[in-house]
């Protein structure tokens, strides 16, 4: 029950478009989900969190969904710009931990 | 700066050296994590403490590997007889009681 999938990997939009990037995981305990933006060679930085009590939460051009049934959880980018480009994590708390999907790098190309 | 911060920010050591890497969380944040992420992988739980308690420690850590956080506050990592195969960034991040969590600069060790 720790694990969390991420899909996909590696992402390409044009500038302008939307990104949606999907996590799934296992465990119905999980109530916390936060995604991370991580620019190279920087800190993972919290762009946006949702708890299990919420279906979606949005922020300016961010919008997180969640599907408690289904067990996934999905980020969503309007209006990408080259900026949004790094990598993305998803996570989810699982008792005291949170642990992490193996990443979507995402490409907004001009 | 008021943020997690770490160091040393790079460390390269030969095979079978020590190491330790320290962090220093937010000065109220009383939980405290280590992870260890490798190039093009998410970040890895290592490690938890709450207060000077160390509450979870992943079975993926070696015996190799060693977390203290004797007052409470910063927090140390040691790597005894250091392989290849640990050459990884570190992050440490801490937290309050609430869910987020903040995550320093990380320190990169690189074994050769």
């Amino acid at each position: 029950g720790e694990n969390v999938e991420q899909h996909p990997s590696t992402l390409s939009v044009q500038e302008g478009d939307s990104a949606v990037i999907k996590c799934t995981y296992s465990d119905s305990a999980s109530n916390y989900f936060p995604w991370y933006k991580q620019e190279l060679g920087k800190r993972p930085q919290l762009i946006i969190d949702i708890r299990s009590n919420v279906g979606e939460k949005k922020d300016q051009r961010i919008a997180v969904t969640l599907n408690k049934t289904a067990k996934h959880f999905s980020l969503h980018i309007t209006e990408t710009q080259p900026e949004d480009s790094a990598v993305y994590f998803c996570g989810r708390r699982w008792g005291n931990m949170l642990t992490f999907g193996g990443g979507t790098r995402l490409m907004v190309k001009p | 700066d008021t943020g997690v911060s770490q160091d040393p920010r790079h460390k390269i050591t030969k095979r079978g050296q020590n190491v330790t890497f320290r962090c220093d969380p937010i000065s109220e944040h009383n939980r405290l994590y280590w992870y260890r992420q490798t190039l093009g992988q998410g970040p890895e739980f290592l490690t938890y403490f709450q207060n000077e308690a160390q509450l979870e420690k992943s079975r993926l850590l070696s015996d190799r590997f060693s977390a203290e956080r004797p007052k409470g506050s910063f927090s140390t990592l040691e790597i005894q007889r250091t392989e290849q195969g640990d050459s990884a960034m570190y992050l440490c991040a801490s937290s309050t009681q609430v869910d987020t969590i903040y995550f320093g600069e990380g320190s990169w060790l690189t074994v050769v």
